[in-house]
């Protein structure tokens, strides 16, 4: 079965911080990566996602994750904090062809002036 | 185009009565889906479709029961709400390659 683990359910930056939002997955094929985000009182969208080639995907806002399969990471990082980042985001995995995602517990980001 | 539009926004129940939560898309998307959210536990599946009149349980699907009798429509039943059930709820559809979930903006209910 997949899995996904959020390090950290509340992170707190400065604004014009670097931002890094730790996701670590478990699956035993091929997983297909995503991040969503969600502002307050609203649904998720979603900001980017990892399938196949460049392990290095770039998102909305600035945002960009890298795919690490030796650590079985996707972290997502943004070099300067904003104060719209603030929202909280979720991490999820999913495999080619299957029915499910699998979302994270989410982390909730606070941009601090 | 509306994308996945869900009501009623915000209910309140009494326990052991029922009620429909409603989703439609105009995506003409195959698959769509009902997550519940709660504090610490992320986004739990409910129930999903993959197409007209094929569903399928998700990780809590106890006490919901869905349907899907139109590509557009897949409306979420509560058989006998109980306060286990009070949580903000999520319709999400997608097409068939699930590379993009399009979200709604959520149902808010309290079962008291």
């Amino acid at each position: 079965a997949q899995s996904v683990t959020q390090l950290g359910s509340h992170v707190s930056v400065s604004e014009g911080a670097l931002v890094l939002l730790r996701c670590n997955y478990s699956s035993s094929v091929p997983p297909y990566l995503f991040w969503y985000v969600q502002y307050p009182n609203q649904g998720l969208q979603l900001l980017l996602k990892y399938t196949t080639g460049a392990t290095l995907v770039k998102g909305i806002n600035g945002f960009e994750a890298e795919f690490k399969k030796s650590e079985t990471s996707f972290h997502l990082t943004k070099p300067s904090a904003h104060m719209s980042d603030a929202a909280e985001y979720f991490c999820a995995v999913t495999k080619q062809g299957a029915q499910k995602l699998v979302f994270g517990q989410g982390t909730r980001l606070t941009i601090n002036p | 185009n509306a994308g996945v539009t869900q009501t009623p926004k915000f209910q309140v129940l009494k326990t052991g009565q029922s009620m429909t939560l409603q989703c439609a898309q105009d995506m003409n998307h195959e698959y769509m889906s009902w997550y519940r959210q709660d504090p610490g536990m992320g986004l739990r599946l409910i129930h999903y479709s993959v197409g007209a009149g094929i569903t399928d349980q998700g990780e809590v699907p106890n006490g919901y029961n869905v349907s899907r009798s139109t590509t557009e429509d897949f409306p979420l039943r509560l058989l006998s709400a109980a306060p286990s059930q009070t949580s903000v709820y999520f319709c999400a559809s997608s097409s068939r390659s699930r590379e993009k979930l399009f979200f709604g903006s959520g149902t808010q209910l309290s079962v008291l």
